[in-house]
């Protein structure tokens, strides 16, 4: 069964502090990307990343970095929580065609 | 770029009944279009998508229509059970734009036994 894991289900963090979100794939896609979704605002694309070392903006990338040092796992980074920051996470991998198998999600909340 | 709208927000529908949620989207060059069911704690799942040569496309309860003129898709769930409860996602991509989607806000849908 194919998958995408997000290493937290739930995270509390402190406001000022560095973040970091872990998403592995075992389907050896080419393509990931992170997501974050808030009530009414549906997902909206923060980073995305389609190949090993590459990373582009999404439509929300202020606040946010991202690593991609394997193809396997995509790592998204807040470098200084802030409260609005509060929100799921979700990770998606996708071959070349745009079929997204997503994680779980990851619940931050930044006090 | 593209933006999707989708409506309703919430539908609330009696067991056995059908249920239809709306989207448009904005840019004519986007030709995939998925529906994705999000169940409580879980992220996402893609349920069923259709392609811009394509009017309609039907699994089981479940069907999609495209008015590529109209720029708008809805989503059709007949014969509503319990388990049937989620919220869903309209999303669009085109190739011009790397296949990244671009998602409606999202429909709660509650069918009430």
């Amino acid at each position: 069964d194919v998958k995408v894991t997000q290493s937290s289900r739930y995270l509390v963090k402190r406001t000022g502090e560095k973040v970091f979100l872990e998403c592995v794939q075992d389907m050896d896609h080419e393509n990931m990307f992170w997501y974050r979704q808030d009530p009414g605002l549906g997902l909206r694309l923060i980073y995305f990343s389609y190949d090993v070392k590459m990373k582009e903006k999404g439509d929300i990338p202020e606040g946010y970095s991202v690593s991609r040092e394997k193809k396997e796992r995509f790592s998204l980074i807040l470098e200084s929580a802030s409260t609005n920051q509060t929100s799921m996470y979700l990770c998606a991998s996708t071959p070349e065609v745009p079929v997204y198998t997503f994680g779980s999600g990851t619940r931050l909340t930044v006090v | 770029g593209e933006n999707v709208e989708q409506h309703p927000s919430t539908l609330s529908v009696q067991e056995g009944d059908s249920a239809v949620i709306k989207c448009t989207y904005s840019d004519s060059a986007s030709n995939y279009f998925p529906w994705y069911k999000q169940e409580l704690g879980k992220g996402p799942q893609l349920i069923i998508d259709i392609r811009s040569n394509v009017g309609e496309k039907k699994d089981q309860r479940i069907a999609v229509t495209l008015n590529k003129t109209a720029k708008h898709f809805s989503l059709h769930i007949t014969e509503t059970q319990p388990e049937d409860s989620a919220v869903y996602f309209c999303a669009a991509s085109s190739e011009e734009y790397g296949n990244k989607l671009v998602f409606g806000a999202g429909t709660i849908l509650r069918v009430k036994s």
